[in-house]
């Protein structure tokens, strides 16, 4: 199994308060990502890097940031945690393109924001 | 706008009979296939892919089937096990899309429960 990380893995907390996820890989893959999963929606990309200090918007990232200051360490920070956020979070790693974009996943946090 | 879609929700099949999860997508760029299989309470794992230059990818019971010009692909399964029972996703990615990123369009799931 690929050596990934999550930090909580279980959070409960109230609307309006400032969360921060961790995930920590030992693979030095280069990419990084963090989803959402909910019901109906699968898997949903929120923010990815592509190195350190580099990353960029997936297709739900308002309400979202993230910072990658080394390669094993990708944050995901909710900045005002609301009702909607409530949800299983994964993050994600790979490599390049030789293993046909193989993502490694994490084992999720789940958040409940009330 | 959902670029991969995963019709069914759910699938019922008995022991030892072939299971078969349909996925469609909408973008003629994607090159690779993916389907990843998950178990409650943990991450998804990656289980078969396809390039898009292919039609068919077999690994032990699974095999994938890509159809271009229908832009459709399935996992068939053969023969089902109980411990088969889990959520499948089906993912996409674009060199236009993904580029050197790698980024991934993922299905909604089916839900695979192999009966004894």
């Amino acid at each position: 199994d690929a050596g990934i990380t999550q930090s909580p893995r279980h959070k409960v907390t109230e609307t309006g308060t400032p969360v921060t996820l961790r995930c920590h890989q030992t693979e030095n893959h280069r990419y990084m990502y963090w989803y959402r999963q909910d019901p109906g929606h699968g898997l949903r990309l929120i923010h990815y890097s592509y190195g350190v200090k580099d990353t960029d918007k997936g297709e739900v990232s308002d309400g979202y940031s993230v910072s990658r200051s080394k390669t094993e360490d990708f944050l995901l920070t909710l900045e005002s945690a609301t009702s909607s956020q409530t949800s299983v979070y994964f993050c994600a790693i790979s490599e390049s393109r030789v293993r046909n974009n193989e993502q490694f996943f994490g084992p999720g946090t789940r958040l409940t924001v009330l | 706008d959902q670029q991969v879609k995963q019709n069914s929700p759910s699938l019922s099949v008995q022991e030892g009979r072939i299971s078969i999860l349909n996925c469609d997508y909408t973008n003629s760029m994607f090159d690779y296939f993916l389907w990843y299989k998950k178990y409650p309470a943990e991450g998804p794992t990656f289980l078969i892919s396809i390039s898009s230059i292919k039609d068919k990818n077999e690994d032990g019971r699974f095999t994938v089937f890509l159809n271009k010009s229908a832009k459709h692909l399935s996992l068939h399964i053969v023969p089902s096990q109980p411990g088969d029972s889990a959520v499948y996703f089906c993912a996409a990615s674009a060199r236009g899309y993904g580029g050197a990123t790698n980024k991934l369009i993922f299905g909604t799931g089916t839900l695979l429960a192999v009966q004894p």
